[in-house]
Formats: C-alpha cells, sequence, structure tokens
C-alpha cells in the first residue's frame, strides 16, 4: 500500500530555520499536506501543496516537492518557541479516496 | 462558524464499561473519519464513514463500532472498555469536489484512560 516516511525527531535553535523532510511512494499523489499537532490537541491543516507545483511559499513556512524524488520538504523560517509541535506529512491516495498519514516529527525548539 | 467537535475532552472510565465518543461536525462534510493516535504519535485509521448510512473499517482492527446515522454526527462506542483501549481519538471531516481536496479537519480529540 502507499507510504509516507518521515524522521522521528528534530532539534533547532530558536531563530534558526527549521527543515522537516518527508518521503512518500504514490507518485499519481495530487495533493501533499503538512499538519501541525501541538501538545493535547488535533492536528491543523498548516499547508497543502499541488502536485504540479514545485514551491508553495506562505509568511513563514515553505513548502518544496521534488516529484522526481518523490520529496517534500516543510520549511520554517526563524523558528520560534511556538512551532513547537509535532508536523505530520500526508499525501492523498486518490485510489482509495483517503489521506495517508506519516508517523510525525517532533519538532523541538532550544534557547 | 463551521467547526468539528468532540466530547468529551477527557474520560477515564473503569473496565468492562460502555462508552460513546461524540463526534459532531458543521460543515455538511460527507467524509468523517476516526483515528487512534499512540502515544509515540502515529495515527491509525480505524473507522470511517463515506456519508449517511455509510461505515467501514479502517486499515488498524478495533474492537469499536460506529454509526451514521446523520450527516454531521459521527459516534464512536467501546462495548466493553479494556486498558488496551487507552489512547487519544482523534475524529476528521473532508469533503471533495471532483479533484480538489482540501485534507481533512480534525477535532481537539477525546484522551481516554480505562484504568
Amino acid at each position: 500500500g502507499e507510504d509516507v516516511e518521515q524522521s522521528l525527531f528534530l532539534s533547532v535553535r530558536e531563530g534558526d530555520s527549521s527543515v522537516i523532510n518527508c518521503t512518500y511512494t504514490d507518485s499519481s499523489s495530487t495533493y501533499l499536506y503538512w499538519y501541525k499537532q501541538e501538545p493535547g490537541a488535533g492536528l491543523q491543516l498548516l499547508t497543502y501543496i499541488f502536485s504540479n507545483m514545485d514551491m508553495k511559499q506562505d509568511q513563514r513556512l515553505t513548502v518544496l516537492l521534488n516529484k522526481k524524488d518523490k520529496h517534500l520538504s516543510l520549511r520554517i523560517a526563524d523558528t520560534q518557541t511556538g512551532d513547537s509541535a509535532i508536523y505530520f506529512c500526508a499525501e492523498l491516495d486518490r485510489g482509495a479516496s483517503k489521506i495517508i498519514f506519516g508517523s510525525g516529527t517532533r519538532l523541538s525548539i532550544r534557547p | 462558524e463551521a467547526d468539528i467537535y468532540q466530547t468529551p475532552r477527557y474520560l477515564v472510565i473503569g473496565t468492562g464499561k460502555k462508552i460513546t465518543l461524540e463526534c459532531s461536525q458543521t460543515m455538511g462534510h460527507d467524509k468523517m473519519y476516526w483515528y487512534q493516535q499512540d502515544p509515540g504519535m502515529e495515527l491509525h485509521l480505524i473507522h470511517y464513514s463515506y456519508g449517511v448510512n455509510s461505515t467501514e473499517k479502517g486499515d488498524l482492527s478495533s474492537e469499536s463500532t460506529v454509526s451514521r446515522i446523520r450527516t454531521e454526527h459521527f459516534p464512536l462506542t467501546l462495548e466493553s472498555a479494556r486498558p488496551s483501549h487507552t489512547s487519544q481519538y482523534l475524529c476528521a471531516s473532508s469533503q471533495i469536489h471532483g479533484e480538489t481536496n482540501y485534507g481533512y479537519t480534525f477535532g481537539s480529540g477525546t484522551r481516554l484512560t480505562v484504568v
């Protein structure tokens, strides 16, 4: 079946950029997503990118998509303590009409 | 404001009790989902529904059951709770228009502890 993989942990210094990486297997995915989960809360959609795009920027967030390598990344510029959370990469499995989530990357910020 | 609501937020219950976790959405979404989330973060799809009177089992086998009698309501029931059911349960909904899918909207979750 379809699979989405991402590293489990990332630690960055406050003010630096964070880059969270993800790989996926479904080459026919039309939509790819980044979700953020803060402690004790549900998942919040941060941004999504359509498969015919290479890049999408929204304020401090930049999403890069490499379709050839099936690689998706989320860059957070000027990382703040409020960015501490778990970030989930996800792809739309069109065949099953479901979204497949990665295992999540826990981002921690050090002073 | 359109949203998705889960109640209760926290529940501590004894082994063998029957419980129902509530999920309601005001967005008119056709599709609804229940996920179980490990302490180690991974999400497991346990049930989903494509509309009224439609329910399907997800990727992870679960002893829970669901119903979808109304579009906006998708409750999850455990007939006899066990300590192994202790987890975070997340409800989500989505709408697909043709080729467009803007992702799932999630509720805040119910943290269930069975003692």
